[in-house]
């Protein structure tokens, strides 16, 4: 079964609006969790990195004030994306890391699509 | 060189087929390396792990290549559900790296009757 779960799994919203994105490990606790954004016909691309109990780092290029990350506990990490615009339209997975990092776990994905 | 390059692509090929797809990677000092398979809409899936000199799994076969620094994955006997975006994987080193991974730009296949 599912390790990591995020919701919501798809969102339309108007541009200008902020959209909230949740990523849960349901087995487990994960300190660190990771956000990786993919493009239509492009790779996975990590965006940032969650940490329980200190302030997320962000990846070279990615905007700190408009992806906003909240790793509230053990089992839970937000995103974010606020005045999204159509350029953000993509698809959000988290992942959360296992043991000494080389097992992920990836939840299913979110896609947003910002009109 | 890109920390991650696979082949481009798309391989399309019929069922029973024997397909390979290489990966090269940047950081010579990579331990461990992974195949993973996407979906088309789906998160991606560990399909194997390297962290010698190979693995098999079935009709799957992966290869490491530390001198040249690549990585294959061989399909044998294709099935129509081997149809996916196989993506190549590279932990990142180093100490503020824990848990990242760097992703190829993924290998799209698609098996046909």
């Amino acid at each position: 079964g599912a390790v990591v779960s995020q919701h919501p799994s798809w969102v339309i919203c108007k541009s200008g609006t902020s959209v909230k994105i949740e990523c849960r490990s349901l087995d487990f606790q994960a300190t660190t969790m990771f956000w990786y954004r993919q493009f239509p016909k492009q790779s996975l691309m990590l965006m940032a990195t969650s940490n329980e109990g200190s302030k997320a780092t962000y990846e070279q290029g990615v905007e700190k004030d408009k992806f906003l990350i909240n790793h509230a506990s053990l089992t839970l990490s937000t995103l974010t994306v606020t005045s999204a615009h159509p350029e953000d339209s993509s698809f959000y997975i988290c992942s959360a890391p296992w043991g000494s990092g080389e097992t992920q776990y990836f939840g299913p994905g979110t896609r947003l699509l910002v009109l | 060189r890109k920390e991650v390059e696979q082949d481009p692509g798309p391989f399309n090929v019929p069922e029973g087929a024997t397909v390979a797809f290489n990966c090269t990677y940047s950081n010579s000092a990579s331990q461990s390396f992974f195949w993973y398979r996407q979906d088309c809409r789906k998160e991606p899936k560990l399909l194997m792990s390297v962290y010698s000199s190979g693995n098999e799994d079935g009709r799957f076969t992966a290869q490491l290549n530390r001198a040249s620094q690549y990585i294959s994955l061989l399909i044998r006997d294709s099935k129509l559900s081997d149809s996916a975006t196989y993506l190549c994987v590279v932990p990142r080193a180093g100490g503020t790296s824990y848990g990242k991974l760097t992703f190829g730009q993924g290998t799209i296949l698609t098996v046909h009757p």
